[in-house]
């Protein structure tokens, strides 16, 4: 397996644009996880997925952003519309679950809203 | 909101010296892990002790939990340059399957 697949791995965007980061995790994986990761603030949780249902979105800052998993193989984190405070490096990561809590990252988007 | 704090913060050692870093969490967990981060790359799983450990290790790696002060420690001994990275412990508690983050010890490995 490739492991986890994030695109784009950078992405420059104007202010008020919207921005669709995706995530493909590795096969068979039960549980899937966005994180968002700052200077200040380190790595947060923004929300994650069991079997393709949102678990606990408590970590996502605004209704600005948005996360799907319409299938077990894809998942997007959507910014609409963005700002420069978005501006972090988004992580995804998937376990397998069934007791395996071991967590797979992807390589990282990094967003810069200007 | 974070749920372990690493101590400290950041950490400057020689080849051939051992690294000692501290996680402190909060609630009450099913299993601590620790992860490194090497420089505009994602996480890598180190290694995982289960709430009814008390020490495990891995290679160079030494893991130590303590339930009733609620840290945990991870030693690295002789360490190799190419140990220079972030390290993070991770907590899973609560909701099953919920992986949370402390702020990282950035440790520099000098040859």
């Amino acid at each position: 397996d490739a492991g986890v697949i994030q695109s784009p791995r950078h992405e420059v965007t104007e202010m008020g644009q919207e921005v669709t980061l995706r995530c493909k995790p590795i096969s068979g994986h039960d549980y899937l996880f966005w994180y968002r990761q700052t200077m200040m603030r380190g790595l947060e949780l923004l929300i994650y997925f069991n079997n393709n249902v949102p678990i606990d979105d408590s970590g996502m800052p605004e209704d600005r952003f948005s996360a799907k998993m319409p299938n077990a193989s894809f998942s997007t984190l959507k910014i609409q519309p963005s700002e420069p405070r978005d501006s972090a490096v988004y992580f995804c990561a998937s376990t397998l679950g069934q007791g395996s809590t071991e967590a797979f990252f992807g390589q990282g988007t990094r967003l810069t809203v200007v | 909101s974070q749920q372990g704090e690493e101590d400290p913060q950041a950490l400057s050692i020689q080849e051939g010296e051992n690294a000692t870093m501290n996680c402190s969490y909060k609630t009450s967990i099913n299993n601590l892990q620790w992860y490194r981060q090497n420089s505009g790359r994602g996480l890598v799983h180190l290694i995982l002790i289960r709430s009814n450990e008390r020490e495990k290790h891995s290679g160079r790696l030494r893991v130590t939990l303590d339930t009733s002060k609620k840290s945990s420690s991870l030693l690295i001994t002789a360490s190799r340059a190419a140990d220079t990275a972030s390290y993070f412990c991770a907590t899973e508690g609560g909701s099953w399957g919920k992986l949370q983050f402390g702020a990282g010890t950035q440790v520099v490995v000098t040859p």
